[in-house]
């Protein structure tokens, strides 16, 4: 079963605009990890943060954790065209060696 | 570097027929892993792997066979090819830090397998 469930499944904004795409997850985890993945190619990794951190940022990206509230949020300001693409959250459960994917955000930045 | 390199890149098997997906990283990452993502469903893992002679399963790992022999490789065997394994099947390896596995994944190009 998937751990993540991201939210929205699809997002669709202008360029200039941010984005923000959520990951809520069920069970205590050690760190989470967001991924980007462009049509047809594989995933490539943005920024991880661990349970206890609370924000992270990297560039025009960030990235929060709630652990009481079992979620994280990513936000890419500024979109860009090129910014389009799936977006994944995994996260790595407690004391475990698996690392669990939701189901994505499909993000459109139009021009 | 090559990162985590895949092959074959695409393949078309029938029903019953076996083949391995080969998987090799030049980063001497502990941890290793196969994934296989369907529409809709994201990335489900397979099989992962911590350490040369390590391996254990994943969320779906009926009709796959791993082993790790080596550091650097870590093919995924189907035994009998079935239509449900239709998919793209991504491998992907990390080091082990901070006391916990899977951390930052670097994922190879993926493999298009079409069972019919």
């Amino acid at each position: 079963s998937q751990q993540g469930e991201e939210d929205p499944q699809a997002l669709s904004i202008q360029e200039g605009e941010n984005a923000t795409m959520n990951c809520s997850y069920k069970t205590s985890i050690n760190n989470l990890q967001w991924y980007r993945q462009n049509s047809g190619r594989g995933l490539v990794h943005l920024i991880l943060i661990r349970s206890n951190e609370r924000e992270k940022h990297s560039g025009r990206l960030r990235v929060t954790l709630d652990t009481s509230k079992k979620s994280s949020s990513l936000l890419i300001t500024a979109s860009r065209a090129a910014d389009t693409a799936s977006y994944f959250c995994a996260t790595l459960a407690g004391g475990g060696n698996k690392l669990t994917f939701g189901t994505g955000t499909q993000l459109k930045v139009e021009l | 570097n090559a990162g985590v390199t895949q092959t074959p890149k695409f393949q078309v098997l029938k029903t019953g027929q076996s083949m391995t997906l080969q998987c090799a990283q030049d980063m001497n990452h502990e941890y290793m892993s196969w994934y296989r993502q369907d529409p809709g469903m994201g990335l489900r893992l397979i099989h992962y792997s911590v350490g040369a002679g390590i391996t254990d399963q994943g969320e779906v790992p009926n009709g796959y066979n791993v082993s790790r022999s080596t550091t650097e490789d870590f093919p995924l065997r189907l035994l009998s090819a079935a239509p449900s394994q239709t998919s793209v099947y991504f491998c992907a390896s990390s080091y082990v830090s901070g006391g916990a596995s899977a951390d930052t994944q670097y994922f190879g190009p993926g493999t298009r397998l079409t069972v019919l």
